[in-house]
């Protein structure tokens, strides 16, 4: 069964410092991984796939990286904005025998004006 | 530009009531999912359908059964609802199920509450 880890669960910063966001699997045979961002009481919006043939997406502030060898993915925001905050969570297209996709339980970020 | 739309947005049920959720995408995507999510638990998968007249369980699928309408809907219902099913309850969809550049995308959830 595929399991995914996202560290820190929490993370509280100024405003205009760059962080990065940790996520793990025990699976590497995935198809892609998907980061999203939740918004309190709200859906899922993606914010960057990655393939499991690329290393990296980016979109705007955002920079996503893909390690399968060491079943680790990171999520990078430069330039962290009040707007930023909100729960990022990470998931997992395909490994240990799942349809659909597999998440982490997330990690809830607040950027301090 | 809709994408993924799911009805009600809240309900209260008794236990022991039933009710649909619907979800329709205008992606055409093939593939479809429900979710619940709880805290502490995360997103769980309820039931799939990989692709128009095909269903299958996913991770926690007691209690529910699901109906693929036609390419667009994908519904999910409780015949009898139980407290245990109070939840927050997502339907997403992608072009596929397992490929390389399938995103998937959420809709904005229902939030049920059994009493």
């Amino acid at each position: 069964k595929q399991e995914v880890t996202q560290i820190p669960a929490a993370l509280s910063v100024p405003e205009g410092e760059n962080l990065v966001l940790n996520c793990s699997f025990t699976d590497s045979a995935i198809y892609n991984l998907q980061w999203f961002r939740q918004d309190p009481g709200k859906g899922l919006t993606s914010l960057l796939l990655i393939q499991s043939s690329q290393r990296e997406q980016t979109s705007g502030r955002l920079n996503a990286s893909l390690d399968k060898s060491s079943g680790r993915s990171t999520l990078y925001i430069a330039a962290s904005q009040p707007g930023d905050s909100a729960t990022y969570l990470c998931s997992l297209g395909g490994g240990g025998g799942a349809d659909g996709l597999t998440f982490g339980k997330g990690t809830h970020l607040i950027i301090q004006p | 530009n809709a994408g993924v739309t799911q009805t009600p947005k809240f309900q209260v049920l008794k236990t022991g009531q039933s009710m649909t959720l619907q979800c329709a995408q205008d992606m055409n995507h093939n593939s479809m999912y429900w979710y619940r999510q709880d805290p502490g638990m995360g997103l769980r998968l309820i039931y799939y359908s990989a692709s128009e007249g095909t269903t299958d369980k996913g991770e926690v699928p007691n209690g529910y059964n699901v109906s693929r309408l036609n390419k667009r809907e994908f519904s999910l219902r409780l015949e009898s609802a139980a407290p245990s099913q109070t939840s927050v309850y997502f339907c997403a969809s992608s072009e596929a199920i397992a490929s390389l550049n399938t995103e998937a995308f959420f809709g904005q959830g229902t939030r049920l509450t059994v009493v």
